[in-house]
């Protein structure tokens, strides 16, 4: 069964302009991470991100904020004042229990194109 | 700071070849992850490394192998290749049980002809 979700497949934005990028995800274990990274085109996937299960506060870095709703399962990331250089692919992914480390479960992607 | 280094970046290899590719971590990070990335299946994980110890492996076929030196260097391994092996290899390192991100290189990009 597919642990991360993202429905958007791809959007434009145009610049400056805010966009939310949809995330769920699926687990029974109560300690989890969940973590957006950004691929451009050149491959290298970049950590953005981050919200522990525990965590009562929704992360924030700099224009990119996690909107973590547990009850629902949902870690939308949003970015504040698009800039032509957020074009990119958004992967949301997540880290199931202490023991997981290094191994994340990717979503599909969200396709970002941002627009002057 | 250098960050993840992956060679080559590029690979072409023949069906039934065998394949090993690079990666060297951040300075100081000891734990290495390797991912398999394709357009049907997008990122995969393959296995994670920790201090020259595997740690975590993912669903893939014996034919994938991997390894740990003590300089925290790791290798990956593919043998007798198939063509649904073409795909984009990502390794991605920590500095120790991966609280919060890891730092992922750029890839080997490998195509199996």
């Amino acid at each position: 069964a597919q642990k991360i979700t993202q429905t958007q497949p791809g959007m434009f934005v145009q610049e400056k302009e805010a966009v939310t990028l949809d995330c769920t995800y699926d687990t029974s274990d109560p300690s989890y991470g969940l973590f957006w990274y950004k691929q451009p085109s050149s491959g290298e996937m970049i950590f953005l991100i981050y919200q522990g299960s525990y965590d009562q506060q929704n992360a924030t870095e700099g224009r990119y904020s996690l909107n973590f709703q547990k009850a629902r399962k949902s870690a939308n990331l949003v970015i504040s004042a698009s800039q032509l250089g957020d074009s990119a692919m958004y992967f949301c992914a997540m880290r199931e229990g202490a023991d997981s480390w290094g191994k994340f479960q990717f979503g599909a992607g969200t396709q970002v194109v941002v627009t002057p | 700071k250098a960050g993840v280094t992956q060679t080559p970046r590029y690979l072409i290899k023949t069906r039934g070849q065998q394949v090993t590719l690079s990666c060297s971590p951040i300075s100081g990070h000891r734990s290495v992850s390797w991912y398999q990335q394709t357009p049907g299946q997008g990122l995969q994980f393959l296995f994670e490394y920790f201090s020259e110890t595997q740690r975590n492996k993912g669903n893939f076929p014996g034919r994938f192998s991997g390894r740990q030196f003590s300089n925290s260097r790791s290798e990956m391994n593919v043998s007798t290749l198939e063509l649904g092996d073409s795909a984009l290899y990502l390794c991605a390192s920590s500095v120790t049980t991966g609280s919060g991100g890891y730092t992922f290189g750029s890839g080997t990009r490998l195509t199996v002809v």
